[in-house]
């Protein structure tokens, strides 16, 4: 079955700096691969998702992500933070029928 | 406003009660998802509908039961609510069902319901 890991629990960062959230994923075959926000007290968001085409995926508000096979990652990244990006984000890897979500992580950007 | 929209927004109940979540998309799509959140924020899938017709049941107990009267909506009914059923639970749907390990069709999910079990 397909897993996901998101290496950190909470990320802090000041506003205006550079954001790399990390995920890795395990899967038998090449995985579809998505990242979704969620602000405070309201549902889900899809970011980007990675579907097997180019390798660098642009997403929404400025985040991308770079699928990675040989390391089996595929890290959110955004070059400058703003206060308004302050969220839980979620890697998720699709498995037959579903889709697997990591545990997130929390981002808080100060100013 | 082309949406999920599920309603109550917050539901606090007693143990031993039955209630009922309510969930409508007008987004014209073809599968409905409830995903339950627990406290450390993990979210599971409980169960999916396609064109009314159920295509995952995730090991959720008996007491949950989703009802789906047309594509457009899928209910979720809980009898004899217990304390470990406290959590946030989003409704989602998408055009298409996840189809083996591809997976094209993003889901939209509604903003949630916080239920509390008391």
């Amino acid at each position: 079955a397909q897993s996901v890991t998101q290496l950190d629990s909470h990320v802090s960062v000041s506003e205006g700096t550079p954001v790399l959230l990390r995920c890795n994923y395990s899967s038998s075959y090449s995985p579809s691969l998505f990242w979704y926000v969620q602000h405070p007290n309201k549902g889900l968001q899809l970011l980007l998702k990675y579907t097997s085409a180019a390798t660098l995926v642009k997403g929404i508000n400025g985040f991308e992500a770079e699928f990675k096979k040989s390391e089996t990652s595929f890290h959110l990244t955004k070059p400058s933070a703003h206060m308004s990006d302050a969220a839980e984000y979620f890697c998720v890897v699709s498995d037959p029928g579903k889709l697997i979500f990591g545990q997130g992580t929390t981002l808080q950007v100060k100013p | 406003d082309t949406a999920v929209s599920q309603t109550p927004k917050y539901l606090v109940t007693q143990m031993g009660n039955d209630k009922s979540i309510k969930c409508e998309q007008n987004l014209g799509h073809d599968t409905m998802y409830w995903y339950k959140q627990d406290s450390k924020k993990f979210l599971k899938i409980m169960f999916s509908y396609n064109n009314k017709e159920l295509i995952i049941n995730e090991t959720v107990p008996n007491r949950f039961s989703p009802k789906s009267p047309d594509k457009a909506h899928l209910n979720l009914h809980i009898n004899s609510l217990e304390l470990g059923d406290s959590a946030v639970y989003f409704c989602a749907s998408s055009q298409t069902p996840v189809q083996g390990n591809s997976y094209n069709s993003p889901l939209h999910f509604g903003n949630g319901t916080r239920l509390t079990v008391t």
